[in-house]
């Protein structure tokens, strides 16, 4: 069973726009919500994460929002640019646990 | 300096096959992991190693094989290649209990024919 579910699948912003990716998780043992960003030919490379003990995290032009009693968070790209374009994976893991289990992904492209 | 590395890059080869996908890492972590990303860009993990030991072990064919030789390095072999088996498969390395320390190589690209 597909323990987070990612939407989008793929996602087309201007540049300047804001993107905004989704992800929803099953399990309420989860602790711990990352967000990938994977360029083509690229392993994914942590971008941001959150812990359920707050509602928000911002590092730059990067936001996750986190909403406990829906299970559901996402990423906010604000002031998106071309140089952003990438795939990105949402994820998340249980306390004391290593592995890490991925959203489907989302295609995101920026148009200049 | 890479942090982690795999070889190799790119591999095409025929059903059947036995091959081996090699990964380093030189971050000091004590952790190192093998994700299989298939054509739909769907990550999933596969195994996980600390110090050596055998911590993760998803429900995969016992046709693979990870074999740890130090915490420095994971390899994984692959007996009787099938065509579901190309993929890109990611090693990644990470010290035990600090998850925002997971950092992927730049993958493996296998294609069975």
């Amino acid at each position: 069973q597909q323990q987070v579910k990612q939407s989008p699948q793929s996602l087309i912003v201007q540049k300047g726009g804001i993107s905004i990716i989704n992800c929803a998780y099953e399990n309420t043992a989860f602790d711990y919500f990352p967000w990938y960003q994977q360029f083509p030919g690229k392993g994914p490379a942590l971008l941001i994460a959150i812990r359920p003990d707050v509602s928000e995290k911002k590092e730059g032009r990067f936001t996750i929002s986190f909403n406990k009693s829906a299970k559901q968070f996402s990423l906010h790209i604000m002031d998106s640019q071309p140089g952003d374009s990438a795939t990105y994976f949402c994820a998340a893991s249980k306390k004391g646990a290593q592995k890490l289990v991925f959203g489907q992904g989302t295609r995101l492209t920026i148009n200049p | 300096d890479t942090a982690v590395s795999q070889t190799p890059k790119y591999l095409v080869t025929q059903m059947g096959n036995d091959k081996s996908i090699k990964c380093e890492q030189n971050l000091g972590h004590d952790t190192m992991y093998w994700y299989k990303q298939d054509s739909k860009k769907f990550l999933k993990i596969m195994f996980s190693y600390n110090n050596k030991e055998l911590i993760i072990n998803e429900t995969v064919p016992n046709r693979f094989s990870p074999k740890s030789p130090d915490k420095a390095h994971l390899n994984l072999h692959i007996n009787s290649l099938e065509l579901g088996d190309s993929a890109v498969y990611f090693c990644a390395s990470s010290q035990l209990g600090q998850r925002d320390t997971i950092y992927f190589g730049e993958g493996s690209w296998l294609t069975v024919v």
